[in-house]
Order: C-alpha cells, then structure tokens, then sequence
C-alpha cells in the first residue's frame, strides 16, 4: 500500500523551461511535505518542504503547491538548468515532520541543454 | 564535524552472514534514521533512534537491529542476510526527531550473494 505516489517515472524538459513534478498522497494524517533531490552515488539532499497549514513555499526557482483537499502536491523548477537532471523524491510526515519520511518512488528528471 | 558520512560504501556478502553498517551522524544530532532503497524504488524507513532509545520501527523484521552512540555513530545490523536485502542503506539525521530536517549520508550499497 503506496502511501506516497508519483505516477511519472521520468520526465524530459528543454533548459529554461518550467519542470513541473506532481506527487500524490493517501495518509490524511501527514502534514509536512518534503522534496528531495538525488544524484547517483549521492544521498537524497533536501530541497524543499511545506506544512500543510501552507498551500505554497517558494525558494528561488523552486516552488511547492499543496492541494490538501486532493492530496496532490507538485515542485515547479523555473527555469530548468541541466544540472536540475536528477532523481527527485516526494516524501511526506505527520505529527510536523517528526514522525518517519514516507517516500514516493521518485522521478527522473532530465533538463536538456 | 558537518555531513553525515557512512561506511563502507560498498559491500558483498553471502546469503545467510551477518552485516555492519556504520554512520556518523552530524555533530549535535541526537536522531538518527536508517532507510533501505530497492532498485527503482524510494527509501523505505527502516528504523529511528533518539538519544540512544529506538523511537520507531518500520515494516522490517527483527533480524534488522541498530544501535545508537553518544558520540552521535550509529550502527545497523542485519543478520541472516537474505537475496532481497541487497539494497542501497541510507542513514539519516536529524537535530531533533525531524524537526529541522533530516541530512542523508551518501548509502551504503549491500550486495547479497
């Protein structure tokens, strides 16, 4: 039982463009929402997080939308840059971000130049 | 001392021994978390320690054990060591049970003959 899902494997934008990766979750009981980047032979590194009394955070060309009532949240990269090409994994916690880091499968992103 | 370092970074073991793996949590983190990540697939929580006390438990079997330090190291222990097991291990952590963020060492990729 996938509590944490994205549905897309990869996905292939041109550099510049906007990159948009969507995540969807099952628990109501999670309320914080992390995005994580991962290179190969590399831990997951922190991008971007949202409580869910939030419905967007932004942090440079990163931006995070929660959609509470769908259970659907999504990372906007504007602009995309090559060096954007990565492993990126949604993952969702409770009780504020103290209780475990649920993951979803991740999704390959490739910015071409 | 920043950065959460894992060692080894490669292993292979036979069906049936015993594994160590270590991680040296950042200095100051008093959590710390260990992930398993199967090919294709996002890290899947493992186990949590704070201040030296398991503090929550994945989906695993009790053949998976950790142990906790005060000089903030880590260890997990998998015993009995079967094929499935053979996964990238990720430890993680964190200032205060997640709150603050977790930091991931680069893995500990375990290979089982």
């Amino acid at each position: 039982d996938q509590q944490v899902k994205q549905n897309s494997p990869s996905l292939s934008v041109q550099e510049g463009r906007i990159s948009i990766l969507n995540c969807d979750y099952t628990n109501s009981m999670f309320d914080y929402f992390l995005w994580y980047k991962k290179y190969p032979a590399e831990g997951p590194t922190f991008l971007i997080s949202i409580s869910s009394i939030k419905d967007k955070n932004e942090d440079g060309r990163f931006t995070v939308f929660l959609n509470k009532s769908a259970k659907h949240l999504s990372l906007h990269i504007v602009p995309s840059q090559p060096g954007d090409s990565a492993v990126y994994f949604c993952a969702a916690s409770a009780q504020g971000g103290s209780e475990k880091l649920v993951f979803g499968k991740g999704m390959k992103l490739t910015v071409n130049p | 001392e920043t950065g959460v370092t894992q060692s080894p970074t490669h292993l292979i073991k036979t069906r049936g021994q015993q594994v160590t793996l270590r991680c040296s949590s950042q200095s100051g983190h008093n959590t710390v978390s260990w992930y398993q990540q199967a090919l294709g697939q996002g890290p899947q929580f493992i186990f949590q320690y704070y201040r030296e006390e398991e503090n929550g438990r994945g989906n695993f079997p009790p053949r998976f054990s950790g142990l906790q330090f005060p000089n903030y190291s880590s260890e997990l222990n998998v015993n009995a060591l079967e094929l499935d097991d053979s996964a990238l291990y990720l430890c993680a952590s964190s200032p205060d049970r997640g709150l603050g963020g977790y930091t991931f060492g680069s893995g500990t990729r375990l290979t089982v003959v």
